[in-house]
């Protein structure tokens, strides 16, 4: 069955710091994967999406993930974080069709 | 360019009650998913629409049911309320193009259903 894991429950960072969010998923075929953010009280955002080709994929707001396939992971990073970025990142792969398995979500903490 | 805007953003209903959420895509997107969110958990799918039909559907009983519009909105109905049923509830617009996932979703900023 297809799933999404994301290991770490929060995750405290300081401002400038770097930031890498881990994420682990199970699928059959070649994944679609995707990270999202989420800010209180607001919607998913998609910062940014693999489907094939390079396996480092660059996304808005300076984010970039690393697809893995041998670790079946998908890991995002940003070199220095920005207190802004204080959010929930959600990982998740697209599970045929249009739908769409997220993980549980990583609390990101910037404390300056 | 409107994005995907939902209605109401809060609602509270008691435990049997029916409800109904509404959302409307973003503007040339043809194709509406729904997800719940609970507390402290990632989205779950529900259902996808596209043509006014369903098209696919996640692991929710049949007391959650939808429909599409010939404007490509959507409603979202829940029946026989529990109180497990208390969630954000998110809706996500795209284009479909094939069956592929090149168009991303686009999320609404959700409907928080409280029953009690």
């Amino acid at each position: 069955a297809q799933s999404v894991t994301q290991p770490d429950i929060h995750i405290t960072v300081s401002e400038g710091a770097s930031l890498e969010l881990r994420c682990n998923y199970s699928y059959g075929a070649t994944p679609y994967l995707f990270w999202y953010v989420q800010s209180p009280g607001q919607g998913l955002q998609l910062l940014l999406k693999y489907f094939s080709g390079d396996t480092l994929v660059q996304g808005i707001k300076g984010f970039e993930a690393e697809f893995k396939r041998s670790q079946s992971s998908f890991n995002l990073r940003k070199p220095s974080v920005h207190w802004s970025d204080a959010a929930e990142y959600f990982c998740a792969v697209g599970a045929g069709g249009f739908k769409t398995i997220f993980g549980a979500g990583t609390r990101l903490f910037v404390k300056a | 360019d409107a994005g995907v805007t939902q209605s109401p953003t809060h609602l509270i209903k008691t435990r049997g009650q029916q409800v109904t959420l509404r959302c409307s895509p973003k503007s040339g997107h043809d194709t509406v998913s729904w997800y719940q969110q609970a507390l402290g958990q990632g989205p779950q799918f529900i259902f996808q629409y596209y043509e006014e039909e369903e098209r696919q559907r996640g692991n929710f009983p049949d007391r959650f049911s939808g429909h599409q519009f010939p404007n490509y909105s959507s409603e979202l109905n829940v029946n026989a309320l529990l109180l497990g049923d208390s969630a954000l509830y998110l809706c996500a617009s795209s284009l479909r193009e094939g069956a592929s996932y090149n168009s991303p979703l686009h999320f609404g900023n959700g409907t928080r259903l409280t029953v009690t």
